[in-house]
């Protein structure tokens, strides 16, 4: 099965800075890889994804990037803000799936201000 | 913006009881999926499900397990005699998108369970 592996398990950052977190998977079926933010006491709300037929997607401040042949892809936050204090999880499934979500063990993040 | 709810947000009970966990998905959605977050682990998926069937489970979904969707709204997840290992965060997720299409899934707040 699908294997998700997540780096770094703890990132601070000064705020203004910006903070990359980095996701393998093992599975080269996988095509859908969403990133998600969890605030203490919360769910996981859904921040960012890429299919596999794209290499980069950004959205304002977040952007995100697949490596299909190396099988990895990054989450990458610009001019953070201490609002993206939380803990990231990156996530992958196939189409063959039910929308199955495999998921990494995810990052905490801190910006300092 | 439409949100997916959980109910109750937390539920404490004993050993070898049974615990019904409730969602409300979003109203157009299709695909309901449950996950559980044991403290300070990652998120992981125990089942789907869609046209009132499950669709996939992982090794964790045991026959201690089961789920339904017994009013058109409501989605539940039930276990049927809880073990201590079964405390942890358990988080209702949907989409309205197909297989093949997009995933997007919309998690609720979470139900923490505790079993002592």
């Amino acid at each position: 099965g699908e294997n998700v592996e997540q780096h770094p398990s703890t990132l601070s950052v000064q705020e203004g800075d910006s903070a990359v977190i980095k996701c393998t998977y093992s599975d080269s079926a996988s095509n859908y890889f969403p990133w998600y933010k969890q605030e203490l006491g919360k769910g996981p709300q859904l921040i960012i994804d890429i299919r596999s037929n794209v290499g980069e997607k950004k959205d304002q401040r977040i952007a995100v990037t697949l490596n299909k042949t190396a099988k990895h892809f990054s989450l990458h936050i610009t001019e953070t803000q201490p609002e993206d204090s939380a803990v990231y999880f990156c996530a992958a499934s196939r189409t063959d799936s039910w929308g199955k979500l495999q998921f990494g063990a995810g990052t905490q993040v801190v910006v300092t201000p | 913006e439409p949100e997916v709810t959980q109910t109750p947000s937390h539920q404490v009970t004993q050993m070898g009881q049974e615990v019904i966990l409730r969602c409300v998905p979003i109203s157009n959605h299709l695909y309901f999926y449950w996950y559980r977050q044991i403290l300070g682990q990652k998120v992981e998926f125990l089942v789907s499900f869609y046209n009132n069937e499950i669709s996939e489970k992982s090794e964790i979904f045991d026959d201690q397990f089961s789920v339904e969707r017994p009013d058109g709204s409501n989605f539940t997840l039930k276990i049927r005699s809880t073990k201590l290992e079964d405390s942890a965060m358990y988080f209702c997720a949907n989409t309205n998108t197909h297989r093949g299409s997009s995933y997007e899934q919309y998690f609720g707040p979470g139900t923490r369970l505790t079993v002592t």
